[in-house]
């Protein structure tokens, strides 16, 4: 019963490569959403899904674009990185609708250098 | 924005005593949750309280929900060395999202 599962755990990039980080749940939870957390500012969503084939712009979008072709896996990609997205990417879901709480994964600590 | 703001920011106590973390929002919710997260892990989750719940209880851990004054307040009751976290507030208004604070950080000294 893995849960939410992230990859990588870590990754540095140099400024312009891109990227794609990987989230995988087993809950046959309907929504997904990718959080970033840089120190002082808690958790911030980037986008989010509420089901299969759907994606949806959260609070800090710009430099991200996501895809959930797979109802299990919700992947965040990074076209061109900056040193503004080093952070770290959590990934969360639930089974959606009011009053449910979010599963997270364990992190994916990215620096761009 | 962040919807939710923790007070204090940080928070050492000794093993044994209470813990008390407030948070504060601005906008109406449906309900609030309280999430913990260790050094280097992602978020666990602890409590849900509705916004027609004034108190809830689970285990060592107490958490009540004032919607006039728009803040909750957990409370960890005998603290232990195995305590120590970073706790955030979550809430969840119209939309079916949860807007976090920017936590707490709490150490429990042994």
């Amino acid at each position: 019963n893995a849960g939410v599962t992230q990859t990588p755990k870590f990754r540095v990039l140099k400024t312009g490569q891109s990227m794609t980080l990987l989230c995988a749940q087993d809950m046959n939870h309907e929504y997904m959403y990718w959080y970033r957390q840089d120190p002082g500012m808690g958790l911030r969503l980037i986008h989010y899904s509420v089901g299969e084939g759907t994606t949806a712009k959260g609070e800090v979008p710009d430099g991200y674009n996501v895809s959930r072709l797979k109802k299990q896996n919700f992947l965040l990609g990074l076209e061109s990185a900056a040193p503004s997205q080093t952070s770290v990417y959590f990934c969360a879901s639930s089974y959606g609708g009011q009053g449910n709480s979010y599963t997270f994964g364990s992190g994916t600590r990215l620096t761009v250098v | 924005s962040q919807q939710g703001e923790e007070d204090p920011q940080a928070l050492s106590i000794q093993e044994g005593e209470n813990a008390t973390m407030n948070c504060s929002y601005k906008t109406s919710i449906n309900n609030l949750q309280w999430y913990r997260q260790n050094s280097g892990r992602g978020l666990v989750h602890l409590i849900l309280i509705r916004s027609n719940e004034r108190e809830k209880h689970s285990g060592r851990l107490r958490v009540t929900l004032d919607t006039s004054k728009k803040s909750s307040s957990l409370l960890i009751t005998a603290s232990r060395a195995a305590d120590t976290a970073s706790y955030f507030c979550a809430t969840e208004g119209m939309t079916d999202k949860l807007i976090f604070g920017t936590g707490t950080r709490l150490q429990v000294f042994p």
